[in-house]
């Protein structure tokens, strides 16, 4: 069964550092494009990040460029994403976010977690 | 980017209706758009990929149509699991985007 469990959010004052994580399981993070999905308080969903199964390509929401950066570890099969420079318009429930190889769309998706920047 | 607008942004209906939601792209997306649905403290489902494919185990009643700017996802006879928000998303260009949203509340 695949599952996504992501970690590593919190509160953190504006200008700090943050690294998440997303601990796959049931596939292996370097056979999918994985991704970062947000969502702020009450708002919809934000495209955040991806990161290629080939680990050479990446894109980033121009919201998020120069600050945030998307890797893997393919030992652990864990997908990351370390957010520096953080803004309090940065809060939100983070999801990371598998594609379907087959047809490029987020088919699974991890429970979420938290981010607060504080000001 | 490509701007995706959702229509309406409140549906109220009664079980056993049927739902009609729009999404109007900013420019052609082809047939590369998707449909989610989310419940509230829940990640999004995929339902519908490549504007009119039920993605695997979405029931029958959910079906999607269109392409290049105009799409829609019609839920034909509302079950009470069904009322939620959902969202389009194209992935046609970078960024991947998302609509703002339609919530399907009960009448």
């Amino acid at each position: 069964e695949v599952q996504l469990v992501e970690s590593g959010g919190g509160l953190v004052q504006a200008g700090g550092s943050l690294r998440l994580s997303c601990a796959a399981s049931g596939f292996s993070v370097s056979n999918n494009h994985m991704n970062w999905v947000r969502q702020a308080p009450g708002k919809g969903l934000e495209w955040v990040s991806i990161l290629y199964k080939n680990a050479g390509t990446t894109h980033y929401a121009d919201s998020v460029k120069g600050r945030f950066a998307i890797s893997r570890d393919n030992s652990q099969n864990t997908l990351y994403l370390q957010m520096n420079s953080l803004r309090p318009e940065d809060t939100a429930v983070y999801y990371c976010a598998r594609d379907d190889m087959a047809t490029f769309y987020f088919d699974y998706w991890g429970q979420g977690i938290l981010v607060t920047v504080s000001s | 980017e490509i701007v995706l607008t959702q229509s309406p942004a409140t549906l109220s209906l009664s079980p056993g209706e049927s739902a009609t939601l729009s999404c109007r792209a900013s420019q052609s997306v082809s047939r590369f758009l998707a449909w989610y649905q989310q419940k509230p403290g829940r990640a999004p489902r995929l339902l519908i990929y490549d504007a009119s494919n039920r993605a695997t185990g979405i029931p029958a009643r959910f079906s999607g149509s269109g392409s290049g700017t105009d799409f829609t996802l019609t839920i034909s006879s509302l079950e009470p699991e069904d009322f939620a928000v959902y969202y389009c998303q194209q992935r046609s260009a970078w960024p991947r985007t998302f609509g703002q949203g339609t919530k399907v509340e009960i009448k």
